[in-house]
């Protein structure tokens, strides 16, 4: 248990499909991420919040569009996805962005699946 | 850019030890953080270096070398619980991390 959840675990969709990532975290931090994890690559960073504001969209396709109601919650709305956007979502969270030294925090992901 | 090198593939015998070697390449540099991730599971926090050095944790420790952009994390006395991922990643001057693409480290009996 890692203070970081993820819903759902898996989710297999069609291109066409609108669907939403949840990602949920009970220790009290103010920062929250989206990294997407393809096979033999690098964790590439998506998306950060820091105390709900959008600090960072790293050249991610409008297909994918985040959204941060508060600082436990964070969710990734998907629409028009293409097949290589196959790959596991992982949602992380830190004491606050910009300090030095503090780990992030992730959560199990999202295995998701496009046809 | 950022440039984080690791190898692919280790395997070691339990009760064996194993070094995970990383070099970075970041504008900037505020530390250097190890991670073991399980198949099907979340990434774990092992270790943070900033200052040069080796850092000691139980069977796990972490050494850096900022002047050398090298950094490795030495897994002694493995046990089969130890057959993970293990992420290099370095933090630059924004704070934001820069993955490696993990060493798969294979433990067998």
């Amino acid at each position: 248990e890692t203070g970081v959840t993820q819903t759902p675990r898996h989710l297999v969709m069609g291109m066409t499909n609108k669907k939403s990532l949840k990602c949920e975290q009970h220790l009290g931090h103010n920062a929250m991420y989206w990294y997407k994890q393809s096979a033999k690559k690098p964790l590439e960073l998506m998306f950060v919040y820091n105390f709900k504001e959008q600090t960072e969209n790293n050249s991610v396709p409008s297909r994918f569009s985040p959204e941060c109601p508060n600082s436990s919650h964070l969710f990734l709305h998907l629409h028009t996805l293409q097949p290589e956007d196959s790959a596991l979502y992982l949602c992380a969270s830190s004491q606050e962005e910009g300090t030095g030294g503090q780990p992030q925090h992730f959560g199990d992901g999202t295995r998701l699946s496009i046809l | 850019g950022q440039n984080i090198d690791q190898p692919t593939e280790m395997t070691a015998t339990e009760g064996a030890i194993v070094q995970i070697n990383c070099t970075y390449q970041t504008s900037g540099f505020n530390g250097l953080f190890w991670y073991q991730q399980h198949a099907g599971e979340a990434p774990t926090f092992l270790s943070y270096n900033v200052l040069d050095g080796l850092e000691e944790k139980g069977r796990f420790s972490s050494f850096l070398s900022r002047s050398k952009g090298y950094s490795y994390l030495l897994l002694k006395e493995l046990q089969m619980k130890d057959s993970a991922s293990y992420l290099c990643a370095a933090s630059s001057n924004d704070y934001k991390l820069s993955f490696g693409a993990g060493t798969t480290v294979t433990v067998r009996a």
